[in-house]
């Protein structure tokens, strides 16, 4: 059970940014919201997480909804580089992830 | 810091043939991670061990699968006898006791002709 609905493909021009949605409707209040990226022939690389609060580093913000049913991972500048397989996951009990099918986000030059 | 090893990174072996792959994880990450990413999916859980001890197994196909970490450190997971449908990265993931951003390997792709 992904206990997440991501789109499942997007488009983006190099230089602007990338919204990324996810649903996660029946997430529990302490479960928490991570964001992983895997390019082609890699491991997943972590990206951002976050519980309630929108949160921002260096690679990308996080935005949650009040009542923590989606969030939207944003790439302020996108670039050719940032073309990967981006999944939304939330953290269950015990540190357990569930992965679902991820969005493709290509981005064009 | 290094990251998550894992080797061999490809294997090809026939069906009914035995293979395993093996993992170390980042010094001090009490908790390992084995996951299946069959082509086109995201990934899946398949074992989490606690220092040696297993937190859970529940998706770990136990006729053919198995995997242990005797000393807390690395891991080894094996298939004995392997399927067609086992052809998939088989990625070993770490972090923290039981909390906090996994950290992943570079996976092992395997191959069953």
């Amino acid at each position: 059970d992904a206990k997440t609905t991501q789109p499942p493909s997007m488009d983006c021009a190099e230089g602007r940014a990338a919204n990324l949605p996810c649903n996660h409707s029946t997430i529990s209040g302490n479960e928490y919201v991570y964001w992983y990226r895997q390019i082609h022939s890699q491991g997943p690389q972590y990206i951002i997480h976050g519980l309630k609060n929108n949160e921002t580093n260096e690679m990308a913000s996080l935005i949650i909804t009040e009542d923590r049913k989606s969030s939207t991972l944003i790439l302020p500048h996108a670039t050719l580089r940032d073309t990967a397989v981006y999944y939304c996951i939330v953290r269950v009990v015990g540190n357990q992830f569930y992965f679902g099918t991820g969005t493709s986000l290509t981005v064009i030059p | 810091e290094a990251g998550v090893a894992q080797s061999p990174r490809y294997k090809i072996i026939e069906k009914r043939q035995s293979v395993a792959f093996w993992c170390n994880p980042i010094s001090g990450h009490a908790t390992l991670y084995w996951y299946q990413q069959i082509l086109g999916q995201g990934p899946k859980l398949l074992i989490q061990f606690q220092n040696n001890g297993v937190v859970d197994d529940s998706q770990l196909p136990k006729d053919r699968f198995s995997a242990e970490r005797l000393k807390g450190v690395d891991s080894t997971l094996k298939i004995q006898p392997a399927k067609l449908e086992d052809s998939a990265v088989y990625l070993c993931a770490s972090s923290l006791e039981g909390q906090g951003s996994q950290y992943f390997g570079p996976g092992t792709r395997l191959t069953v002709l």
